[in-house]
């Protein structure tokens, strides 16, 4: 069974400063790999995703991912933080074919100092 | 386009007392999943429908928990009776069908605190 570690549970940035939040997985094979971001009172939704092909991921606001196959990690990387970004970050992964179910990590809470 | 619709928003019960949510998935949705997130965690799947069909339920605790799609849209989660531990957010979600790579639009959630 698949399984997902976000060792942060917290991370502080100051607005504009860089920001990285880690994942790790472990699966047998290359698995599907998702960003989330859930703001407070609201439903989570999907920053980026990564099935294969390139393993540098674009997606929404910004954000970009790194898959790394040999550090079972996918990594969420944003080169200037807006406060705006302050929310709970979820990395998920999920095996390829099949019923598609993603296994969540615990999340990290995000804080943007001005 | 409307997205995934939950309600009520939040609740608050007794322990031992019944409970239901209800969620409308996206139109045209054929998948729709019902997650529990307890506080400080990530999402975790109770139950997944393919229409009115289930796909998997295999950490729904049967005993208490119950889902319904019956005319494979709307769906309602009921909780009976409800303890303690089942405080936490309730996520809908749906997404066109089974195959990976279909994305999943999630709900608000419905907040349940059970005393």
């Amino acid at each position: 069974a698949q399984s997902v570690t976000q060792p942060d549970i917290h991370i502080t940035v100051s607005e504009g400063a860089s920001l990285e939040l880690r994942c790790n997985y472990s699966y047998g094979a290359t698995p599907y790999l998702f960003w989330y971001v859930q703001s407070p009172g609201q439903g989570l939704q999907l920053l980026l995703k990564y099935f294969s092909g390139d393993t540098l991921v674009q997606g929404i606001k910004g954000f970009e991912a790194e898959f790394k196959r040999s550090q079972s990690s996918f990594n969420l990387r944003k080169p200037s933080v807006h406060w705006s970004d302050a929310a709970e970050y979820f990395c998920a992964v999920g095996a390829p074919g099949g019923s598609y179910i993603p296994t969540f990590g615990r999340g990290t809470s995000l804080i943007v100092h001005p | 386009e409307a997205g995934v619709a939950q309600s009520p928003r939040y609740k608050i019960i007794e322990k031992r007392q019944s409970v239901a949510f209800w969620c409308n998935p996206i139109s045209g949705h054929a998948t729709l999943y019902w997650y529990q997130q307890i506080l400080g965690q990530g999402p975790k799947l109770l139950i997944q429908f393919q229409n009115n069909g289930v796909v998997d339920d295999s950490q729904l605790p049967k005993d208490r928990f119950s889902a319904e799609r019956l005319k494979g849209v709307d769906s309602t989660l009921k909780i009976q009776p409800a303890k303690l531990e089942d405080s936490a957010v309730y996520l809908c979600a749906s997404s066109l069908g089974l195959i990976g790579s279909n994305e999943q639009f999630f709900g608000p959630g419905t907040r349940l605190t059970v005393l």
